[in-house]
């Protein structure tokens, strides 16, 4: 069954430096989203991706977020500076057509040290 | 803002026991309504779904009703076994505008043998 899928499980970085969290989400969806989950607490939406272009986004997704596209695979989250309250599980998440089932990666772990 | 309450917060049951969960969304447009189950440090795994134009859905032992009116929708689990102990959450989403999901709190349920 296809899956979405992420790179790295697992990241631990310094305050200040920038991370970049890979996706690669399943082959003939258009939608791409990021998610984020702090320990213990709700998942939360940052952004959505569609036709190369952010669609919708929160208030989380601030000017040290960006997400890219780079290949016609990879899907891309960017963050320019990191903060220990970036802290998180990050969600890669895509959709056929963004009127239905949303599947979800595996996570990315961010630990902000 | 856009918000999703859900209740309980945890939930405790006997092995057999029926388990419910309750949901209030505020966005009138929602019209897509997913409930996803978490386990720990895993992703979130969609259940079941259930659209605006339908007030009852069915899959086995799970079930989700909604009520347009009053703006609430609501998780059954029946016959309740221990693997269905996990986190669950629910979700709103307007499916005309990217399918970006907005998650309640989840409900961590724990069904004891």
């Amino acid at each position: 069954e296809p899956e979405v899928t992420q790179t790295p499980s697992h990241q631990v970085t310094q305050m200040g430096q920038e991370v970049i969290l890979r996706c690669v989400p399943i082959s003939n969806h258009l939608y791409f989203y990021w998610y984020r989950q702090i320990l213990g607490q709700k998942v939360e939406f940052l952004v959505s991706f569609y036709n190369n272009e952010i669609s919708e986004k929160s208030e989380i997704f601030d000017d040290q977020f960006s997400v890219e596209r780079p290949d016609g695979s990879n899907f891309t989250l960017k963050i320019r500076s990191t903060k220990l309250e970036d802290s998180a599980m990050y969600f890669c998440a895509s959709s056929v057509s963004g009127q239905g089932e949303t599947f979800f990666g595996q996570g990315t772990r961010l630990t902000v040290v | 803002g856009e918000n999703v309450e859900q209740h309980p917060s945890t939930l405790s049951v006997q092995e057999g026991d029926s388990a419910v969960i309750k949901c209030t969304y505020s966005d009138s447009a929602s019209n897509y309504f997913p409930w996803y189950k978490q386990e720990l440090g895993k992703r979130p795994q969609l259940i079941i779904d259930i659209r605006s134009n339908v007030g009852e859905k069915k899959d086995q032992r799970i079930a989700v009703t909604l009520n347009k009116t009053a703006k609430h929708f609501s998780l059954h689990i029946t016959e309740t076994q221990p693997e269905d102990s996990a986190v669950y959450f629910c979700a709103a989403s307007n499916y005309n505008q990217g399918g970006k999901l907005i998650f309640g709190q989840g409900t961590e349920l724990s069904v004891k043998p």
